[in-house]
């Protein structure tokens, strides 16, 4: 079966510091994968997608990006967090021919 | 990229009592999928509905399909606090059959009390 993780459940990050959030899926090759946040009052951003190694796609544009260097792989990252960049990081991946995304458990993200 | 809108809003019910829950667009869905989330976790995937009218069941769960693929809902017979949650729905982004992701409803927050 497949299964997704994602970590560290928890981040409490100063402004001005770099983030590196790490997802990783077993059980299956060649997925797409996505990073989405979710904010208070805002429900679920789609911030990235890639459907395959290297290829990065961005929705918003923001000061953060992504990499995949590997197949099952997928990094959030920045180089100086904002405060606007707190909130609820979720990666997901679906089938390469199907809508339906697999989630992971998520980061909580505060910047302080 | 088109708008799901989900109401209502917040919704607190007694254990036992059945509720509806909608998610509308004025544009046409290609599919339509809906999700529970629960607090500190990821949303977990409920069911797809594809063709207009149709009639899904996931146990209490109802979800039904508008016959115009316009419109949705999620009915749920005899709730309990099991079913607590953030119900969102959710749309396949552009042309791409769902590689490029999916637009979400900002939810429906529901609260069974015992």
């Amino acid at each position: 079966s497949q299964t997704i993780h994602q970590w560290p459940a928890t981040l409490v990050q100063p402004v001005g510091s770099p983030l590196s959030l790490e997802c990783t899926v077993e059980g299956t090759s060649n997925p797409n994968l996505y990073w989405y946040r979710q904010a208070a009052g805002r429900g679920l951003q789609l911030l990235f997608y890639s459907v395959g190694i290297g290829q990065i796609s961005s929705e918003v544009p923001q000061n953060l990006s992504a990499s995949r260097p590997q197949d099952r792989q997928f990094i959030l990252s920045s180089k100086k967090l904002l405060l606007s960049d707190s909130g609820f990081y979720l990666c997901a991946w679906s089938h390469f021919v199907r809508a339906e995304a697999f989630f992971g458990q998520g980061t909580r993200l505060t910047v302080v | 990229t088109q708008l799901l809108e989900q109401s209502p809003q917040f919704l607190s019910i007694q254990e036992g009592e059945n509720l509806t829950v909608y998610c509308n667009s004025s544009s046409v869905f290609s599919s339509l999928q809906w999700y529970r989330q629960e607090p500190g976790e990821g949303p977990v995937l409920l069911v797809t509905v594809v063709t207009g009218g149709e009639v899904k069941k996931l146990k209490r769960l109802t979800f039904q399909f508008g016959d115009a693929r316009k419109d949705s809902s999620l009915h749920i017979t005899a709730a309990q606090p099991g079913d607590t949650g953030l119900y969102l729905c959710a749309e396949p982004r552009g042309a791409g059959g769902g590689a490029d992701g999916l637009t979400f409803g900002k939810g429906t927050h529901l609260i069974i009390q015992p």
